[in-house]
């Protein structure tokens, strides 16, 4: 099978901008969830969708955004970039078990100039 | 709140020698717990996880970690490190409440001298 999937790899904005990013998570995964990764503040959990319903949310401001399509693949918007904004973005997705592993994507790299 | 711990942010180790990764949590109930390595520029692979039964866990590349509740540990062990386990490693337990969210641990750096 194959893996996670995130698309673009990397991105370049500036301030203001805003950014929509794309996880395709491996066939028959209903749960996707995202993640920030930043030198500071380290992995950040955003938010997670199944079955095209946000089921639960991380502390981040309104400007982060997603949602998950009827293929279960997702997408996360960030609006209105800010300088702090550029991270790692990971995308997760695993099966529909509470116990299923979740399987991480190789990220999108987000810079904000 | 959940809460973990790695109190080490680079552990340094000779190829060959023996690793302990250490990873603390703080949990209302008994947590599910993972590992996770990432390498530079690369997203997280699971090295193993706990969710019940056997409180020492085997998990891929030659690691495993125990499960100590008395101790509130999940520590990382592999008896003979290679070159390539130079990485950044991750415990996480998942979170209560909402299954899928996993609260990451500051990770601990690791690098291998030859």
């Amino acid at each position: 099978k194959a893996g996670v999937t995130q698309t673009p790899r990397y991105l370049i904005k500036t301030r203001g901008q805003q950014v929509t990013l794309s996880c395709s998570p491996i066939s028959g995964h209903r749960s996707v969830s995202w993640y920030q990764q930043t030198p500071g503040q380290g992995l950040q959990f955003l938010f997670e969708y199944f079955s095209e319903t946000q089921r639960n949310k991380g502390n981040f401001p309104g400007r982060f955004s997603g949602r998950q399509f009827s293929n279960s693949r997702s997408e996360m918007n960030v609006s209105t970039l800010e300088l702090g904004d550029s991270a790692l973005y990971l995308c997760a997705s695993r099966p529909t078990s509470v116990t299923d592993t979740q399987y991480f994507g190789p990220g999108t790299r987000l810079t904000v100039l | 709140a959940q809460s973990v711990t790695q109190p080490d942010i680079h552990i340094t180790v000779s190829e060959g020698a023996s690793l302990e990764l250490r990873c603390n949590y703080s949990y209302g109930a008994t947590p599910y717990l993972f590992w996770y390595v990432q390498s530079p520029g690369q997203g997280l692979q699971l090295l193993l996880k706990y969710f019940s039964g056997d409180t020492l866990v085997q998990g891929i590349k030659g690691f495993e970690a125990e499960f100590k509740r008395s101790q509130s540990s999940f520590n990382l062990r592999k008896p003979s490190v290679h070159w390539s386990d130079a990485a950044e490693y991750f415990c996480a337990p998942g979170a209560s409440g909402g299954y899928n969210k996993l609260i990451f641990g500051a990770g601990t750096r690791l690098a291998v001298h030859p």
